[in-house]
């Protein structure tokens, strides 16, 4: 079945620096799309960004990723973080076939330092 | 802007007693869906509902019970809670047929069973 598979539990940076958030995913079908999710504390999560063309970068707040399917990944990246992105992000697929329904890596919690 | 209502937002229960969990959704979706995010924040999909049918059950205990009236309400009952069901569950809506069409999540109800 599919999957996505977060590496990283635990991401602390410093404020103003660079960070990147790995997902890498498996997946049998053909029309699927790609999403990070951000839950804040004691909030429900949301869209941060989406895609589902290869090789293509897509934007939003500030964070950036591009779906690979050469080395099915998806990862998520921002030139410079800010105190407010601390929160919980999370990889997902989904394939229209099915319902459209989201399957999440297990999420990375990205704590940024002052 | 909340579109995705759910209620109680908390319950604290006793194992072996019986807990309904509501959801309404104001967007105009055709599809609900049923999330459980636990402890360690995996989020997995249980159930979805389209236009008040099942078409989504993953492997979950036969205590669980979804319902629909119609496509904007979808309900959840756990017959008989056990401690394992402490998480927090989320609701979320969709247009089922849309490509890479993105979730919208309710702010969840937590559950504590003691």
């Amino acid at each position: 079945g599919d999957s996505v598979t977060q590496t990283e539990g635990l991401v602390t940076v410093t404020e103003g620096l660079p960070v990147m958030l790995n997902c890498t995913y498996q997946t049998a079908y053909s029309d699927v799309a790609f999403f990070w999710y951000v839950q804040y504390l004691n909030e429900a999560p949301k869209l941060l960004l989406r895609s589902s063309t290869d090789n293509k970068r897509t934007e939003h707040q500030g964070f950036h990723a591009t779906l690979h399917k050469s080395s099915s990944s998806f990862h998520l990246q921002k030139s410079s973080v800010q105190l407010s992105d601390s929160a919980l992000y999370y990889c997902a697929l989904s394939e229209r076939s099915n319902y459209n329904v989201l399957y999440f890596g297990s999420g990375t919690k990205l704590t940024v330092e002052p | 802007e909340t579109a995705v209502f759910q209620t109680p937002n908390y319950h604290v229960t006793q194992v072996g007693n019986e807990v309904s969990f509501n959801c309404k959704q104001t967007l105009g979706h055709d599809t609900m869906y049923w999330y459980k995010q636990d402890s360690k924040k995996l989020l997995k999909i249980m159930f979805s509902y389209n236009n008040k049918q099942l078409i989504v059950n993953e492997t979950v205990p036969r205590r669980f019970s979804p319902q629909s009236s119609d496509k904007a309400h979808l309900n959840l009952r756990i017959k008989s809670v056990e401690p394992e069901d402490s998480a927090v569950y989320l609701c979320a809506s969709s247009f089922r047929d849309r490509v890479a069409e993105t979730l919208y999540f309710g702010s969840g109800t937590r559950l504590t069973v003691l």
